[in-house]
């Protein structure tokens, strides 16, 4: 099936610093790619949308300057985290949803990356 | 608003016997539904969907049924196998792409 990798698996930065998370898709171009981030114990919650060639669409109360999107590439999106203090640890999640029509023949389908594990000290 | 909800958050099945995994919705604009399997620190793996349209979809050990005058779905797996031990999350899809997810579920099967 179709591949998305995330990297770096796990990062551990000084507050204030600022952390580059790389999501691409490996075997198939994605228009459009998805962060997510996972609170412990928490289900999955959507921070933005990234479509290539244009400006990310935040969710509501995610902050689009502490969270730079960018989709350069329609392999390749990468979420940068500016100026980060301990609260922003969590695991961010990206997933790009497959080509229509996609391996199970739904053009629905998102494939997950490994997620980041972002501990901010 | 928690447009997607998995209400019990663990459940514990012995191996052999069938596991239900429950998921409730209150988004009718939802396109389709996706099961995921999911271990500490790794994304998500896709499981099995359904379709809005459809009411019953089945891939091997694993069955999901949609009742959407209940919004209501589960996943049925069976035989449960210990190595489906892992955390289940359901989520509602959009023809977009955008997915919402429920709390997840703790699978665990016993031996």
């Amino acid at each position: 099936g179709a591949v998305v990798s995330q990297h770096p698996s796990r990062v551990i930065c000084k507050s204030g610093t600022s952390v580059k998370i790389e999501c691409r898709s490996l075997d198939f171009q994605a228009t459009t790619m998805f962060w997510y981030r996972q609170f412990p114990k928490k289900s999955l919650m959507l921070m933005a949308t990234s479509n290539e060639g244009s400006k990310a669409t935040y969710e509501q109360g995610v902050e689009k300057d502490k969270f730079l999107i960018n989709h350069a590439s329609l392999t390749l999106s990468t979420l940068t985290v500016t100026s980060a203090h301990p609260e922003d640890s969590s695991f961010y999640i990206c997933s790009a949803r497959a080509p229509s029509p996609g391996p199970r023949g739904m053009n629905t389908e998102a494939f997950f990356g490994q997620g980041t594990r972002l501990t901010v000290v | 608003d928690q447009q997607v909800k998995q209400n019990s958050p663990s459940l514990s099945v012995q191996e052999g016997r069938i596991s239900i995994l429950n998921c409730d919705y209150t988004n009718s604009m939802f396109d389709y539904f996706l099961w995921y399997k999911k271990y500490p620190a790794e994304g998500p793996t896709f499981l099995i969907s359904i379709s809005s349209i459809k009411d019953k979809n089945e891939d091997g050990r694993f069955t999901v049924f949609l009742n959407k005058s209940a919004k209501h779905l589960s996943l049925h797996i069976v035989p449960s196998q210990p190595g489906d031990s892992a955390v289940y999350f359901c989520a509602g899809g959009t023809s977009y792409g955008k997915l919402t997810f429920g709390q997840g579920t703790i699978l665990t099967v016993h031996p």
